[in-house]
């Protein structure tokens, strides 16, 4: 199957500080790609759809501020979670659509935040 | 929205026993499932898939059923391996508008396989 990749794997940062988070395909031109979330021992809960070039759709209740998106080329998505704070502690995970007309995802391995 | 739910939350078996997850869903338009296994601290995998236009689909030791009328699916994995151990979840997703390729996700199964 398709690869994609995130860096970094793990990251440990001060509150109030930024993070960036990167997610590649490695393989494939992704047209959309989708960030998520997922606390210990729960679901995978999606935080925002990126399509390249234009502007990223937040889910509800996702601040689209503090979650900055930003999708600059078929292969490269970044995440900035900008002032963090120990309730973003979470791990991220990113994953990649090739485009239609099957809906297949491809998962990067996590970016594990921890907010200090 | 779509609305998934997952059954059961944890699932222990022996080695070499079956095992069956099953999911429901609440939205008719879906028409793309997979399922996907985590393990601890790495991003799910893709194992298996199935569209709206197709009942049953085998890979190896695992298979999915697919119940559009019910609007439920399942997931089966003969021959239980420890390493089969790990999170399942199942996915669903609606073609078309702004909800195009959204996976909406069950809540997860703990499989543990007891050599």
């Amino acid at each position: 199957g398709a690869v994609v990749s995130q860096h970094p794997s793990r990251v440990i940062c001060k509150s109030g500080t930024s993070v960036k988070i990167e997610c590649r395909s490695l393989d494939f031109q992704a047209t959309t790609m989708f960030w998520y979330r997922q606390f210990p021992k729960q679901s995978l809960m999606l935080m925002a759809t990126s399509n390249e070039g234009s502007k990223a759709t937040y889910e509800q209740g996702v601040e689209k501020d503090k979650f900055l998106i930003n999708h600059a080329s078929l292969t490269l998505s970044t995440l900035t979670v900008t002032s963090a704070h120990p309730e973003d502690s979470s791990f991220y995970i990113c994953s990649a659509a090739g485009g239609a007309p099957y809906n297949e995802q491809f998962f990067g391995p996590g970016t594990r935040l921890t907010v200090l | 929205g779509e609305n998934v739910e997952q059954h059961p939350s944890t699932l222990s078996v022996q080695e070499g026993d079956s095992a069956v997850i099953k999911c429901t869903y609440s939205d008719s338009a879906s028409n793309y499932f997979p399922w996907y296994k985590q393990e601890l601290g790495k991003g799910p995998q893709l194992i298996i898939d199935i569209r709206s236009n197709v009942g049953e689909k085998k890979d190896q030791r695992i298979a999915v059923t697919l119940n559009k009328t019910a609007k439920h699916f399942s997931l089966h994995i003969t021959e239980t391996q420890p390493e089969d151990s790990a999170v399942y979840f199942c996915a669903a997703s609606i073609p078309g508008g702004t909800s195009y390729g959204k996976l909406t996700f069950g809540q997860g199964t703990i499989l543990t396989v007891h050599p």
